[in-house]
């Protein structure tokens, strides 16, 4: 089993819809979490941070559920512009910060 | 101001042959890290430097693969004897002392 499982996708959603993403994650001891946006091509960027009380970033919303070891990505009003992949990270304890990914769900909005 | 940048950006190599590979951090980022990214594949963590400690080399799949970092700044990540399964794009990241990290371009490496 890999420590971070996400839905490969691709999600294929229209204009202005609401699509929602999730991950989970096999170590307990997880300490952080992100979600990073990958276009095609491109090096990984911090979309937002993941914090347990949830946390909201204009039409992106993420929440964490350390019970049940999930993390996800609320993307509402979707824009052409949101196509990518989205990685969901998590970071082991141990002092390194080691960076876990998932694979990665893909997004495709259409007009 | 500047990102993480990395060179070259693309590296074609044949069978057998060394290459390297370099990483300019951010400005005043203490730690720097190396993934490699597969076709198809999840980003995998290589190596981990944080100021003067020693690195964490856990992620390095072989002992063909090597990295160094320089007076705290610059690194080079260097793969001997390069093999076919080697062709990836190798991702360089830095970070302050917190957790979030910034990625450079990568370095697209195809061994032939």
């Amino acid at each position: 089993r890999k420590e971070v499982e996400q839905d490969p996708g691709p999600f294929n959603v229209p204009e202005g819809a609401t699509v929602a993403f999730n991950c989970t994650y096999s170590n307990s001891a997880s300490q952080s979490f992100f979600w990073y946006r990958q276009d095609c091509r491109k090096e990984p960027k911090l979309l937002m941070s993941v914090y347990s009380s949830g946390n909201e970033d204009g039409r992106f919303t993420a929440q964490l559920n350390r019970a049940s070891q999930y993390i996800s990505l609320l993307i509402r009003d979707s824009k052409l512009s949101d196509s990518a992949t989205y990685l969901c990270v998590v970071t082991s304890r141990g002092g390194t910060y080691k960076y876990i990914f998932g694979t990665g769900t893909r997004l495709k909005v259409l007009a | 101001g500047a990102g993480v940048s990395q060179s070259p950006s693309n590296k074609v190599t044949e069978k057998g042959k060394d290459v390297e590979l370099r990483c300019d951090p951010i400005s005043g980022h203490t730690a720097l890290y190396w993934y490699r990214q597969s076709l198809g594949q999840g980003l995998e963590f290589l190596i981990y430097f944080q100021g003067n400690s020693a690195p964490d080399k856990s992620g390095l799949p072989s002992d063909r693969f090597s990295a160094e970092r320089t007076g705290g700044s610059v690194s080079t990540l260097t793969i001997q004897r390069t093999q076919q399964e080697d062709s990836a794009v190798y991702l360089c990241a830095s970070s302050l002392e917190t957790v979030v990290q910034f990625f450079g371009p990568g370095t697209r490496l195809t061994v032939l």
